[in-house]
C-alpha cells in the first residue's frame, strides 16, 4: 500500500479555474504538509497542519487554500488559478516522534 | 545566509565514490535530511541524521555531519547508473517543515 498518495497525477487546467489536489496517507502520522516545487526544482513549504494548527507560508497566496476533512486526509485547494500556480505539488506526512517526513508522488499542475 | 546550499551538478563514473555536499542555515536544527528524486518521481527519504551525531551508515551511504561548520556531506560508495537522481539536503529547525537545498544533480556515466 502506497504510503502517502495523491489524486491526480497531472492536472491540466485553464487560467482562472478552480481545483483541488487529494492526499490520504495511510501511515497514521498527525502531520500533513504540502509543498512546492518549481520548474527549477526548487522545494519550498507551503503548509504544514495537524489537527491542532495550521502554519502557513507567508509567502503563499491567499487562493490556496488547505482542507482537512479528517486526520488522513489534507487537500489542496486552489481559486483562479493563474500561469505561475504551474508547478509540481507534493503533500508529506510526518510522525512528530520520528522525524521521519514521507513524500506522495506528487501532482503535476499545468495551467495554460 | 537563509538558504541551505548545495551544488547543483556532480558528475562521476560508474563504481567510483560520490560525495555530494550541503552547507545548512541554523545550528539548532534537530535534524538533518537526504532525500533521492528520480525523474518524474516523488522524494524518497534516504537517510537522516539527528544533530548531536557525526557520522551515520547505511550500506553504500555515509552521512557525515560537522555541526560547527554547518556542513553535511553524503558520501555514496560503489555509485551505480541506478544512483542518477537529484539529491536534496534539508534541514528541519524545532516546529517548522523542512527547508530543502536546491538540489545536486548526480550524473552517473558507465
Amino acid at each position: 500500500d502506497t504510503a502517502v498518495s495523491q489524486t491526480p497525477k497531472y492536472l491540466v487546467t485553464q487560467m482562472g479555474n478552480d481545483k483541488s489536489i487529494k492526499c490520504e496517507q495511510n501511515l497514521g502520522h498527525d502531520t500533513m504538509y504540502w509543498y512546492k516545487q518549481d520548474s527549477k526544482k526548487f522545494l519550498k513549504i507551503m503548509f504544514s497542519y495537524n489537527n491542532k494548527e495550521l502554519i502557513i507560508n507567508e509567502t503563499v497566496p491567499n487562493r490556496f487554500s488547505p482542507k482537512s476533512p479528517d486526520k488522513a486526509h489534507l487537500n489542496l485547494h486552489i481559486n483562479s488559478l493563474e500561469l505561475g500556480d504551474s508547478a509540481v505539488y507534493f503533500c508529506a506526512a510526518q510522525d512528530r516522534a520520528s522525524y521521519e517526513q514521507y513524500f506522495g508522488p506528487g501532482t503535476r499542475l499545468t495551467v495554460t | 545566509g537563509e538558504d541551505v546550499e548545495q551544488s547543483l551538478f556532480l558528475s562521476v563514473r560508474e563504481g567510483d565514490s560520490s560525495v555530494i555536499n550541503c552547507t545548512y542555515t541554523d545550528s539548532s536544527s534537530t535534524y538533518l535530511y537526504w532525500y533521492k528524486q528520480e525523474p518524474g518521481a516523488g522524494l524518497q527519504l534516504l537517510t537522516y541524521i539527528f544533530s548531536n551525531m557525526d557520522m551515520k551508515q547505511d550500506q553504500r551511504l555515509t552521512v557525515l555531519l560537522n555541526k560547527k561548520d554547518k556542513h553535511l556531506s553524503l558520501r555514496i560508495a560503489d555509485t551505480q547508473t541506478g544512483d542518477s537522481a537529484i539529491y536534496f539536503c534539508a534541514e528541519k529547525q524545532a516546529g517548522t517543515a523542512l527547508i530543502f537545498g536546491k538540489g545536486t544533480t548526480l550524473s552517473v556515466s558507465s
